[in-house]
């Protein structure tokens, strides 16, 4: 069975400083994964996604992700905090070729930025 | 991506009633999903939509308690039914894309009193 967690419900920095959203997953087979923001009042959109190709994957807004098999780790980084990236940011994994009902969603991180 | 969009956007609810909750989408799509993320909560898979078939439900949702409705390949309703304050969420629908991606409509908001 699949499974992701985000360590961290809460996350604060201060504008400019980076962003580090951590995600772990467990997956018998090598998954593909997703970053999701929800901003308030709002869906969620999607940030970026790993599917196999480059482990390194760039997303919208600047964040980026790394695919670390070895520590089964997918963090969201960002090297300089916008107040306008303040929101709940979900991690969320699936086995790879199957469909989207079986996407697993983490808890969640909301991320605050301070002035 | 798809432009998705729900109807209504969020309303308060007595206990005991039921709500239909659209959701449009500006393409065709073989699958809808829709989801609930209570409050602080993440999300979790109600259903999944296909047309012409009945939805798939997953385990502890059944259809007694949210009808689903597809009825073409640009539309899916979810009805919560015989509410109770237990039901306030954040109703989403969603779409597939390709290699799993969803896209989301902006949810509804629901509260029940």
């Amino acid at each position: 069975a699949q499974s992701v967690t985000q360590l961290g419900s809460h996350v604060s920095v201060s504008e400019g400083a980076l962003v580090l959203l951590r995600c772990n997953y467990s997956s018998s087979v090598p998954p593909y994964l997703f970053w999701y923001v929800q901003y308030p009042n709002q869906g969620l959109q999607l940030l970026l996604k790993y599917t196999s190709a480059a482990t390194l994957v760039k997303g919208i807004n600047g964040f980026e992700a790394e695919f670390k098999k070895s520590e089964t780790s997918f963090h969201l980084t960002k090297p300089s905090a916008h107040m306008s990236d303040a929101a709940e940011y979900f991690c969320a994994v699936s086995p790879p070729y199957s469909s989207a009902s079986k996407i697993i969603f983490g808890s969640g991180t909301r991320l605050s930025i301070r002035p | 991506s798809a432009v998705i969009s729900q109807k209504p956007s969020r309303d308060i609810c007595q206990r005991g009633t039921s709500l239909t909750i659209q959701c449009q989408v500006d393409s065709q799509v073989t699958m809808m999903f829709w989801y609930r993320q209570q409050p602080g909560q993440s999300l979790t898979l109600i259903a999944t939509a296909n047309q012409g078939s009945e939805a798939t439900y997953e385990s502890g949702f059944v259809i007694d308690k949210f009808p689903i409705s597809r009825p073409n390949l640009t539309f899916s309703t979810l009805t919560v039914s015989n509410m109770s304050p237990e039901d306030s969420s954040i109703y989403l629908c969603s779409v597939e894309r390709q290699e799993g991606e969803q896209y989301f409509g902006p949810g509804t908001r629901l509260t029940v009193t």
